[in-house]
């Protein structure tokens, strides 16, 4: 592995499903991150943990939820899909709480919820 | 509350000079980001500013006025593989980016 996966490329979704959507770095980051991306808007911020073993809300929180067991996993579970999350979900990772810390994307899911 | 500003499409000649710009407001200030984003892709950084005045890397350079809560990314000598929206990004005071919905750069021959 070589930066941060993410998996599935894409999926279809049928409304009250579970689904979770799986996020690897192998950078030894401590930050990650989960946006999703919808046209016209900005990346908006779902969840992030700053560190293995905590977890943050972020703008956009309502309808998921994650884990940060270890330092490279994140995963982001929606616990019962409904079509205003369909969208295209980026996980990044940066090295931690600095202002110069950019942070690295991963290839992004595209979830498709009907 | 917090927002970013920036134009929603811009369309350039390949060779020129664009400038694109960005007005930020967040809840503390931790730095200005852009970020190019092909089309299907993920974004890639391109530059961080959290001083005033103006960063230049290879054909791209940056510039922020912190006064002013504006940056603008100059790109020179265009190439048709520009082509990609450009997104700006301020860091708050939570280390948090505020992203801006992105600008579409379009390069003609």
């Amino acid at each position: 592995i070589a930066g941060i996966t993410q998996a599935p490329t894409s999926q279809i979704l049928a409304a009250g499903r579970r689904m979770t959507l799986r996020c690897t770095q192998d950078m030894r980051h401590n930050a990650m991150y989960w946006y999703r991306q919808d046209l016209g808007l900005g990346l908006r911020l779902i969840h992030y943990s700053n560190t293995a073993g905590t977890t943050g809300k972020g703008e956009v929180p309502d309808g998921y939820s994650v884990s940060r067991a270890n330092t490279d996993d994140f995963p982001l579970t929606l616990a019962s899909a409904v079509p205003s999350q369909t969208s295209v979900y980026f996980c990044a990772s940066s090295g931690g709480l600095a202002d110069y810390n950019e942070q690295f994307f991963g290839p992004g899911t595209r979830l498709t919820v009907l | 509350g917090q927002n970013i500003d920036q134009p929603t499409e811009m369309t350039a000649t390949e060779g020129a000079i664009v400038q694109i710009n960005c007005t930020y407001q967040t809840s503390g200030f931790n730095g200005l980001f852009w970020y190019q984003q092909h089309a299907g892709e993920a974004p890639t950084f391109l530059s961080y500013n959290v001083l005033d005045g103006l960063e230049e890397k290879g054909r791209f350079s940056s510039f922020l006025s912190r006064s002013k809560g504006y940056s603008y990314l100059l790109l020179k000598e265009l190439q048709m593989k520009d082509s990609a929206s450009y997104l700006c990004a301020g860091m708050d005071s939570n280390y948090q980016l505020i992203w801006g919905a992105g600008t579409k750069l379009i390069i003609k021959p």
